[in-house]
Order: C-alpha cells, then sequence, then structure tokens
C-alpha cells in the first residue's frame, strides 16, 4: 500500500480536460511540496511538475498541478494520444523521513 | 545536461547481494546541492525509494529495506553505488538512480534509463 493514493486509472478523449488526485496527510502533502512524474511505456519516470504548480522546460501548458491541504491534482487539458502514460504523485514524508510516491494512475486516452 | 546510467548485474541468486552503480556524467556528485538517490519499480508495480547519498557520504534509506541497504559514493569517479544484501524474489524490479535536490526533497530530475535485476536461483 503506497503513502500516498491515487486512482489506479483514468481516462478520457482527445481534446478533454482530465485530472488525477493525490491524497495524502499532514506528514507529506500537508507540510510539503508535491511532484508529479510520468511514465510513458517501457521508459523512466520523467519530473512533470514541481513545487506542486511549476512546470521543467519542455513541458506543456497543457499540464497543471495544484494543491490543498493534503491534496494535490494534475490536470490535463487538451488530452492527446501521447499523453498515454502512467503517472505518480510523490512528496517527502517528515515522519519517514523519505520521499513517498502514490501507487500510479495509468491515464488512457480513447 | 547532467546524464545518470545505472550498471550491474541483471541476475542475482537469493540470499546474495545485490550491486548496482549510477554513472553521473554532465555534473558532479561532489556538488552539495543534490542528494543522490535509488529507486526501485517491482515488474507491474510502483514506484519505491530505496534511499540516497549526500557528497559527503552521509545516506538515508527506507526502513522498510531495514539494514539490508548499502549506498556508497565515489567522488574520483564520479559514480555512487547501491547494494542490497540478502535478496529474495521480492527484491525483482527495475533499479533506478536519480538526482535529489537539497532541499527541497522529492525532486527527482533527471533518472538513469533503469536496470532490471532478477533475483532467481
Amino acid at each position: 500500500q503506497s503513502v500516498l493514493t491515487q486512482p489506479p486509472s483514468a481516462s478520457g478523449t482527445p481534446g478533454q480536460r482530465i485530472t488525477i488526485s493525490c491524497s495524502g496527510s499532514s506528514s507529506n502533502i500537508g507540510s510539503n511540496f508535491v511532484y508529479w512524474y510520468q511514465q510513458l511505456p517501457g521508459t523512466a519516470p520523467k519530473l512533470l511538475m514541481y513545487k506542486n504548480n511549476q512546470r521543467p522546460s519542455g513541458v506543456p501548458d497543457r499540464f497543471s498541478g495544484s494543491k490543498s491541504g493534503t491534496s494535490a491534482s494534475l490536470a490535463i487539458s487538451g488530452l492527446r494520444s501521447e499523453d498515454e502514460a502512467d503517472y505518480y504523485c510523490a512528496a517527502w514524508d517528515d515522519s519517514l523521513r523519505g520521499p513517498v510516491f502514490g501507487g500510479g494512475t495509468i491515464l488512457t486516452v480513447l | 545536461q547532467v546524464q545518470l546510467q545505472e550498471s550491474g548485474p541483471g541476475l542475482v541468486k537469493p540470499s546474495e547481494t545485490l550491486s548496482l552503480t549510477c554513472t553521473v556524467s554532465g555534473g558532479s556528485v561532489s556538488s552539495n546541492s543534490y542528494y543522490w538517490s535509488w529507486i526501485r519499480q517491482p515488474p507491474g508495480k510502483g514506484l519505491e525509494w530505496i534511499g540516497d547519498i549526500y557528497y559527503s557520504g552521509s545516506t538515508n534509506h527506507n526502513p522498510s529495506l531495514k539494514s539490508r541497504v548499502i549506498i556508497s559514493i565515489d567522488t574520483s569517479k564520479n559514480q555512487f553505488s547501491l547494494k542490497l544484501t540478502s535478496v529474495t524474489a521480492a527484491d525483482t524490479a527495475v533499479y533506478y538512480c536519480a538526482r535529489d535536490q537539497r532541499p527541497p526533497r522529492g525532486w527527482f530530475d533527471p533518472w538513469g534509463q533503469g536496470t532490471l535485476v532478477t533475483v532467481s536461483s
């Protein structure tokens, strides 16, 4: 069982907007930044969002992040087929003294 | 552009020690701005942080792995390494090395391409 909770799957049609949630606690999301990683099939995870809502260079502005209390969300607008991937949230956990991940969300573009 | 590359045996026997090395190019493991981490992903499953090391040699590890984890750093070779002792089939996974900010922590970028380690006799 992962420390951070994500829905196992999400889906949408091209052009649609979808959101992926990530739920934690006061020791992780509630007191630290949230990060999102995108893992395309057969590849290593790649940083998608840092410090809750900051996009690294090269990440389209179709991707956005938000955080409120002990939960965070990743939104993808204008969904495209190349967005099909696994998405993971992560945050530092003060109690465990280490980073923790969500279980991952498999995004399918129908 | 910093790049990381994992290397090591792809097959380890049960009860033996898994050993992997991460070679860093385009950057220095001696930087005081980063931690150098190991993360694994069992087949079809999610990500698990194993542990990390700072240039000074200070280490942290996931309590769930208890005392089986040994992480070291070789600044002369610009590498850091992972040893996981007494492995079982549950340790079969793709192992990634990654750079983490200091602080804030949990900011893994970049990642190595990963290497599959299978534990089997």
